[in-house]
């Protein structure tokens, strides 16, 4: 079993719909979640991190930790075609030192006109 | 600007050759991973270093090299032993503090 699972898509919903994007995890000393959105042949760029659980909220970007159940969130409002991408989650246990983080393999979006 | 840069974007390898790729940040970040990613599939660590000098393993080492003679560069090579090193291959940087880490454009490895 993998560390991190992700459901690869591919996903795909019309334009303004509310996206749910989702992870979920085996080891509970994950306390760092993240979620990258990569397009297609380039680097994935950070959109948002949390520690622990809750919420956090940018724009039109949600992202939610239950670590209890041992899954994240991110939730895209109002959907563009330009969120076309895929998304990776990411986290990694306490800090010491170098960061060492376990990515999920990525959901495929494509927001469609 | 700061950022990370990597060069070259395409590389072609012929079967038996080492290739380097580069991996330049002018972030001031004090650590710098190497990623692998494959189609379909996440990000997996090949090597990190904290600091100058220092490097650690990461999940598949095997057939790869770095240094880390500079603050700024992290340069992968990529040896014979490799066998499969057809990949996408990512570089990126944090500070040791909590921040997150970012990413380079990439360079695509194709072994002909």
């Amino acid at each position: 079993q993998k560390e991190v699972e992700q459901d690869p898509g591919p996903l795909s919903v019309p334009e303004g719909a509310i996206v749910s994007l989702n992870c979920t995890y085996s080891n509970s000393a994950f306390q760092y979640f993240m979620w990258y959105r990569q397009y297609s042949r380039k680097g994935p760029e950070l959109l948002m991190y949390t520690y622990s659980s809750g919420n956090k909220e940018d724009g039109r970007f949600t992202a939610q930790v239950d670590k209890s159940s041992k899954y994240i969130s991110l939730f895209i409002r109002d959907s563009q075609p330009s969120d076309s991408a895929t998304y990776l989650c990411a986290m990694m246990g306490g800090i010491q030192g170098a960061q060492k983080l376990v990515f999920g393999q990525g959901t495929r979006l494509t927001i469609n006109p | 600007d700061g950022g990370i840069t990597q060069s070259p974007k395409y590389l072609f390898r012929k079967e038996g050759q080492n290739v380097t790729l580069s991996c330049e940040q002018n972030l001031n970040h004090d650590a710098m991973y190497w990623y692998r990613q494959d189609p379909g599939q996440g990000l997996r660590l090949i090597y990190y270093s904290q600091i100058v000098n220092d490097f650690q393993k990461g999940d598949i080492a095997e057939g790869y090299s770095v240094s880390r003679e500079k603050k700024e560069s992290f340069p992968l090579t990529v040896t014979s032993a490799q066998k499969n090193p057809t990949a996408f291959y990512l570089c990126a940087s944090s500070i040791m503090k909590w921040e997150g880490q970012y990413f380079g454009p990439g360079t695509r490895l194709t072994v002909l």
